[in-house]
């Protein structure tokens, strides 16, 4: 099954306590990107990447990290937490293809505390 | 710069209603458009989309879409609300599929 696989789906931490959020997609898809979602605003872009080692800010990259090494992971890693990051963050993989969509995963609750 | 607009942020019909979310949007190339729908404490799932070709696009669970580039909008509906219908949708659209810029959703309530 095609599927986009994030952990943990709820975490609560506090301030400063540095986190990982995995992500990984079995569909070998190029591009694969981190959005979070807060009440009243949509789903912003965190960052992006387009291949591995091929990483870029979103429109809200501000005390986020990513990294792709292989072609089916992209962890977010948030090294230095703070309570503005309290959302609810999606992965999202697709295609080089510009006729198919985006698939995302289940999402990850994060509290910070 | 791409932006989308989604008309209210609530919305609330009676079953059996039909389902009308707004969608307008602004891309100064021809765009890909789609509607995500969110049930609670999940992903999003894909409703729909446009391309290219035909403008009016039917997806999942009955519901529809048309493309209406000289309005710029890409309004979503469904004939007949069922309770089952009841979640949060989200218009998006894309330049390059690396990239989506979504409105900020709408959440729909259905009434029995």
């Amino acid at each position: 099954e095609a599927q986009v696989t994030q952990n943990p789906r709820y975490l609560i931490t506090v301030t400063g306590k540095k986190l990982t959020v995995t992500c990984s997609q079995n569909m070998n898809h190029e591009y694969m990107s981190w959005y979070r979602q807060d009440p009243g605003l949509g789903l912003r872009q965190i960052y992006y990447s387009m291949n591995v080692e091929v990483t870029d800010k979103g429109d809200v990259p501000e005390g986020y990290k990513v990294s792709r090494k292989e072609k089916r992971n992209f962890p977010l890693i948030l090294e230095s937490p703070s309570p503005n990051q309290t959302s609810l963050y999606f992965c999202a993989s697709s295609s080089r293809d510009s006729n198919t969509e985006a698939f995302f995963g289940q999402g990850t609750r994060l509290t910070v505390v | 710069a791409q932006s989308v607009t989604q008309l209210g942020s609530h919305v609330s019909v009676s079953e059996g209603a039909l389902v009308l979310l707004r969608c307008n949007y602004s891309s100064s190339v021809p765009p890909y458009l789609f509607w995500y729908v969110q049930y609670p404490n999940q992903g999003l799932q894909l409703l729909l989309k446009y391309t290219t070709g035909a403008t009016l696009v039917k997806g999942i669970n009955g519901f529809e879409a048309e493309f209406k580039k000289s309005e710029t909008s890409f309004h979503l509906t469904k004939p007949s609300a069922h309770m089952s219908d009841a979640a949060e949708y989200f218009c998006a659209v894309s330049e390059r599929t690396y990239k989506y810029i979504f409105g900020t959703g709408t959440r729909l309530k259905v009434l029995a």
